[in-house]
């Protein structure tokens, strides 16, 4: 079992809005080092999506956004599109554990 | 740019190790540590440890201790994680990541371990 809790999977229109949960504990994404997800494509490298919690790297469209409220996290994904069909993982640092945790991974269906 | 290249896909049978490696370019070798994660067909990322690539020193996963061991080549920049007494739900993506801070800004593409007799 994963240590953050994620969705098995999500689904939505094009165009339409979506928004993938990511629970935690205070010794994961409560603690000070935050959440950042990842987007997982068939045979590609994974990309960094959000960082910290809910800032974005260059080159990634504002149409993803992160949020975090205290031991939850969201990754909302707005207008919808057929390339954003993938898995999604939420990752942070554990200081019970002392090692980094990933959720179980949320698979999205642009229908 | 930053790149991370890793080996080729494996085919090993149970009971034996794989090494898998993973050449970085683009960035200062020794400046940042490298983690190995995996994702076992229809199962999450799941972190199996890091290397300082300066020192040598390694944290693994407590899953992963006892068969578990990475490596680095300063020379060539290159990281390896080598993983012994396979079995069959070894069988899984391996990545090569680098961090920054407390998440990865950079992966390899991956290197398909399949465990089989």
């Amino acid at each position: 079992q994963s240590v953050l809790t994620q969705p098995p999977s999500v689904s939505g229109a094009p165009g339409h809005r979506v928004t993938i949960s990511c629970t935690g504990s205070s010794s994961n994404i409560g603690a000070t080092s935050g959440v950042h997800w990842y987007q997982l494509l068939p045979k590609t490298a994974p990309k960094l999506l959000i960082y910290g919690n809910s800032n974005r790297p260059s080159g990634v469209p504002d149409r993803f956004s992160g949020s975090k409220s205290g031991t939850s996290a969201s990754l909302a994904i707005t207008g919808l599109q057929a390339e954003d069909e993938a898995d999604y993982y939420c990752q942070s640092y554990d200081i019970s554990l002392s090692g980094w945790v990933f959720g179980g991974g949320t698979k999205l269906t642009v229908l | 740019q930053v790149q991370l290249v890793q080996s080729g896909a494996e085919v090993q049978k149970p009971g034996t190790s794989v090494k898998v490696s993973c050449k970085t370019s683009g960035f200062t070798f020794i400046s940042y540590y490298m983690h190995w994660v995996r994702q076992a067909p229809g199962q999450g990322l799941e972190w199996m440890g890091i290397i300082d690539t300066s020192a040598g020193s390694t944290t693994y996963a407590p899953k992963f201790r006892g068969r578990v061991t990475m490596t680095r080549d300063t020379s060539t920049s290159t990281v390896y994680m080598e993983l012994s007494g396979l079995r069959s739900d070894d069988t899984a993506v391996y990545y090569c990541a680098r961090p920054l801070g407390t998440y990865y800004d950079f992966w390899g593409q991956g290197t398909l371990v399949t465990v089989s007799s």
